[in-house]
């Protein structure tokens, strides 16, 4: 059975830098691409980017000059990082994996909201 | 303003079919998979319908994707109330070399 575990800050300040991490149990790790993506308050789905095992990125191109997704193959995790936040990048936060373009197993998650 | 257009709501009463749209371009929809996903209240979304038309197990066969030109359609027929939820559309983009989703139609059974 595959989890995805996901962690990070949940209260940020403008202008800091939003970090969250994935742990993946179960299934290959190697075999796949795996995603972030995020969900505003009342809102759609919007996806930040994804990663491959051996650090290959997708970005959207709306996120991409604050966006970094890398990867740690020993600890079969993957991890978030976003620039300069403002309160327009209040969401929840979930990690993905995505196995031949669909996003089949998801995190439970993660609130992040931007507040001074 | 979401790449894929999909109608803020759609209702039914039990037992009726119900359809939700979605409509995008020749760079997602026209030459990419269509994945359909449900979103309990308070839940991660989960898929549904993977390329195009095809139903995971697990996935009653009362839901069901088509696709045709630049639109692709989710129809759910029998509806019951555990079906009320939101749902998406997805697929990649190759213009935007992205994933894009539509901005979601929320289901409601009367």
């Amino acid at each position: 059975q595959v989890q995805l575990q996901q962690w990070g800050a949940g209260l940020l300040k403008p202008s800091e830098t939003l970090s969250l991490t994935c742990a993946v149990y179960g299934g290959s790790f190697s075999a796949y691409y795996w995603s972030w993506l995020r969900q505003p308050p009342g809102m759609g789905l919007e996806w930040i980017g994804e990663i491959n095992h051996s650090g290959g990125t997708n970005y959207n191109p709306s996120l991409k000059s604050r966006v970094t997704i890398s990867v740690d193959t020993s600890k079969n995790q993957f991890s978030l990082k976003l620039t300069s936040v403002t309160a327009a990048d209040t969401a929840v936060y979930y990690c993905a994996r995505v196995a031949a373009d669909l996003i089949d197993y998801w995190g439970q998650g993660t609130l992040v909201t931007v507040s001074s | 303003q979401s790449v894929l257009t999909q109608p803020p709501s759609a209702s039914g009463t039990p037992g009726q079919r119900v359809t939700i749209s979605c409509s995008g371009a020749s760079s997602n929809i026209g030459s990419n998979f269509v994945f359909w996903y449900q979103q309990l209240p308070g839940t991660a979304p989960k898929f549904l319908i993977y390329r195009n038309d095809q139903r995971p197990s697990g996935v009653p066969d009362r839901f069901s994707g088509s696709k045709s030109g630049t639109s692709a359609s989710l129809a759910i027929s029998g509806l019951r109330s555990e079906d009320e939820a939101d749902y998406y559309c997805a697929a990649w983009d190759d213009s935007l070399s992205g994933r894009v989703f539509g901005g979601g139609t929320k289901l409601t059974v009367l």
